[in-house]
């Protein structure tokens, strides 16, 4: 079975640019989490959904990130503009439900020059 | 806020080498703690799920155990190898979310 795909893998863009990422979980899987780990610090929660629901969004900067989740499916999560501070890991998990086993992304590497 | 910290951030060992890192925390007030090994450009792979004080658990020369009443749980690598080089992270499973401690970064050389 597929695990959790995420893509780009890697995206290099300049300041003031939008940017997408896009994830597409384990089949099945109803929860779906999108982290961000900035360099030298643990990943931290961005959202959670559960199936289309966006449950936990407390931690996402609104004013530029904005994600959504079709079908209770695949996920994107976009920043327009992007920022010199958003150079970071983003992160996708999914899992059957909370809290429940977690299966990560291998993540899509941004840089903002 | 819940601080999860790591120590050390990072450590160089020699093949062969047996090593060991910390995962400390202040409340016992989570579900499960999880043990994960990431390497560049991979998925971070779970390793363990701990729950009760007193767990210990092992998976070939990894092992792990669990103090809840102290804040602490230990990872233990048991004769280093290259292919042990990665980044060590523990996360608290809590109501809503995972909240992850900076890592341990883990060299092994030949």
């Amino acid at each position: 079975e597929a695990g959790v795909v995420q893509s780009p893998r890697y995206k290099i863009i300049e300041k003031k640019q939008p940017v997408a990422f896009w994830c597409n979980p384990i089949s099945g899987h109803n929860t779906l989490y999108w982290y961000r780990q900035n360099l030298g610090q643990g990943p931290e929660l961005l959202i959670r959904y559960e199936n289309e629901e966006a449950v936990d969004d407390s931690q996402l900067p609104k004013d530029r990130f904005s994600a959504e989740r079709l079908k209770g499916v695949d996920s994107t999560l976009k920043i327009q503009p992007a920022e010199l501070g958003d150079s970071a890991v983003y992160l996708c998990a999914s899992s059957l439900d909370h809290p429940g086993g977690y299966t990560f992304g291998s993540g899509t590497r941004l840089t903002v020059v | 806020i819940l601080n999860v910290e790591q120590s050390p951030q990072s450590l160089h060992v020699q093949e062969g080498d047996s090593t060991n890192f910390t995962c400390s925390f202040p409340s016992s007030n989570f579900y499960a703690l999880h043990w994960y090994r990431w390497e560049t450009a991979k998925s971070p792979e779970a390793l363990f799920v701990m729950t009760l004080n007193g767990d210990e658990k092992k998976k070939g020369r990894i092992s792990a155990t669990l103090n809840t009443k102290e804040g602490y749980s230990y990872l233990y690598i048991k004769g280093s190898q290259p292919e042990d080089s990665a980044t060590y992270l523990c996360a608290l499973v809590k109501t809503d979310k995972l909240i992850f401690g900076t890592g341990t970064r883990l060299q092994v050389f030949p």
